[in-house]
């Protein structure tokens, strides 16, 4: 039981460039998130999803797109990278979102650097 | 606009001392609260949490209490230890917001010897 991974774990990027970030978990959960942590910010929320064909938008949409055309699997793409998208990436699953069941549980994380 | 906040963004104490972590949230919406621990290079881990109908949860040297009319909780790791050295990060959630998470920008702890 591996639980939540990324791919990759670090990445360079130039400005223009796309890339696409890869999240499995294998808890059979239906709702995966993306974040990312800038210093000082905490976690902020970019897109989200509550099923296998649904997506939606999160705090900090902008720049970025997803898709989960598989449940086990979560995509966030960059599509043209900017040096304001160097951070943290953290993706992230959930059995449910009320109470005690929303509890998230995180990816190890994927360092991004746009140059 | 932060709606959790956490004003201390690093915090020493010594090892078998009470460690004290302070959250503060503005949204009255909010009626679950968690508390993660991050070490560097992995992601955030679930650690405790609490539900607005309760003002204290205790899980061994872990205990989370919400104070809702000052919009306000806080951990408590007694006794803390050097294995507690790691980011915490408050979050909340509210049936305003579906269930997404809304963190804080976390607080550092270093357990010193």
């Amino acid at each position: 039981n591996a639980g939540v991974t990324q791919t990759p774990k670090f990445r360079v990027l130039k400005t223009g460039q796309s890339m696409t970030l890869l999240c499995a978990q294998d808890m059979n959960h239906e709702y995966m998130y993306w974040y990312r942590q800038d210093p000082g910010m905490g976690l902020r929320l970019i897109h989200y999803s509550v099923g296998e064909g649904t997506t939606a938008k999160g705090e900090v949409p902008d720049g970025y797109n997803v898709s989960r055309l598989k449940k086990q699997n979560f995509l966030l793409g960059l599509e043209s990278a900017a040096p304001s998208q160097t951070s943290v990436y953290f993706c992230a699953s959930s059995y449910t979102t009320s109470g005690r069941y929303n509890e998230q549980f995180f990816g190890p994380g994927t360092r991004l650097t746009v140059l | 606009d932060q709606q959790v906040k956490q004003n201390s963004p690093s915090l020493s104490v010594q090892e078998g001392r009470i460690s004290i972590l302070n959250c503060d949230y503005t949204n009255s919406m909010f009626d679950y609260f968690l508390w993660y621990k991050k070490y560097p290079a992995e992601g955030p881990t679930f650690l405790i949490s609490i539900s607005s109908i309760k003002d204290k949860n205790e899980d061994g040297r872990f205990t989370v209490f919400l104070n809702k009319s000052a919009k306000h909780l806080s951990l408590h790791i007694v006794p803390s230890q050097p294995g507690d050295s790691a980011v915490y990060f408050c979050a909340a959630s509210g049936t305003d917001s579906w269930g997404k998470l809304q963190f804080g920008a976390g607080t550092q702890v270093v357990v010193t010897p």
